[in-house]
C-alpha cells in the first residue's frame, strides 16, 4: 500500500487565494482526519470524517475553511480566503473502523506545507 | 480538560543517554495514551502507547511510564542513537477506538548528538 496520499505537499500562494489541499487515504480505511501542525499549538484536529461523512468538524477554525469527502477514496480541504496565519503544515490521517486490524493506529501522510504571504 | 501539556518543547541528549518527555492531561476519562514519532518531512507514526491498567509499557528501547494518581505519563528512550532525533508527540482519548478526537500534546524536538 502505497500510505496516505497528499497533494500538493507545497503551496505558496498569496492572501486571499483559495487554496486546496488534497487527500487519499489508505484503501480500506473507513477514518479520514485532517490535522493543523504549527509550532506554538501543534497537532490540531481540523475534522474527521466516518464512511465519507463529516462526523465532527468543531476544530475547523473559520467558515473560510470547508472539507469534503466525495468518495472513499478521495477528501479536500479548502481554505478561501486564505490569510498568512493559515501558513502550517495540514496533515491528514486514516485508520480502519473499529475491529480490523490496525484500528488503533492513525496512519499519517506526508503533510502539506502551506505558505500564505 | 481536554488538553496534554508536553514538556520539554526541545531536548538534546548526548548519545547513549536517557532523554525523557513528560505529558500530563487533567480529563480523567483519557485511558488510551500513545505516543507518536514524526521525523523532518513525515507524518507521525505511532511510536508505542499504554492503556492505564499498567504502570509501564517498553518496547525495545522506548519505555512509556504511566502515572494514574497524578495524571502524568513519559517516555523514555533507552541508549539513544542519532536516528532517534525527530520530533515525539504523546497523545490521549477516551477508548482505543471510541473516541475520535485523539488530543495531541504540542510536541518534543529531540536531537541525539554523536
Amino acid at each position: 500500500d502505497a500510505g496516505v496520499i497528499q497533494s500538493p505537499r507545497h503551496e505558496v500562494t498569496e492572501m486571499g487565494q483559495e487554496v486546496t489541499l488534497r487527500c487519499k487515504p489508505i484503501s480500506g480505511h473507513d477514518y479520514l482526519f485532517w490535522y493543523r501542525q504549527t509550532m506554538m499549538r501543534g497537532l490540531e484536529l481540523l475534522i474527521y470524517f466516518n464512511n465519507n461523512v463529516p462526523i465532527d468538524d468543531s476544530g475547523m477554525p473559520e467558515d473560510r475553511f470547508s472539507a469534503k469527502m466525495p468518495n472513499a477514496s478521495f477528501s479536500t480541504l479548502k481554505i478561501q480566503p486564505s490569510e498568512p496565519r493559515d501558513s502550517a503544515v495540514y496533515f491528514c490521517a486514516s485508520r480502519p473502523r473499529q475491529g480490523r486490524t490496525g484500528a488503533n493506529v492513525l496512519t499519517f501522510g506526508a503533510g502539506s506545507r502551506l505558505t500564505v504571504l | 480538560q481536554q488538553q496534554v501539556k508536553q514538556s520539554p518543547q526541545s531536548l538534546i541528549v548526548q548519545k547513549g543517554g536517557i532523554p525523557i518527555i513528560n505529558c500530563a492531561y487533567e480529563n480523567t476519562a483519557f485511558d488510551y495514551f500513545p505516543w507518536y514519532q514524526q521525523f523532518p518531512g513525515k507524518g507521525p507514526a505511532l511510536l508505542i502507547a499504554i492503556r492505564p491498567d499498567v504502570s509501564e509499557k517498553k518496547e525495545g528501547r522506548f519505555t512509556i511510564s504511566f502515572n494514574k494518581s497524578a495524571k502524568q505519563f513519559s517516555l523514555h528512550i533507552m541508549d539513544s542513537q542519532p536516528g532517534d532525533s525527530a520530533t515525539y508527540f504523546c497523545a490521549a482519548s477516551i477508548g482505543v477506538f471510541g473516541n475520535e478526537k485523539l488530543t495531541f500534546g504540542t510536541g518534543t524536538r529531540l536531537t541525539i548528538i554523536p
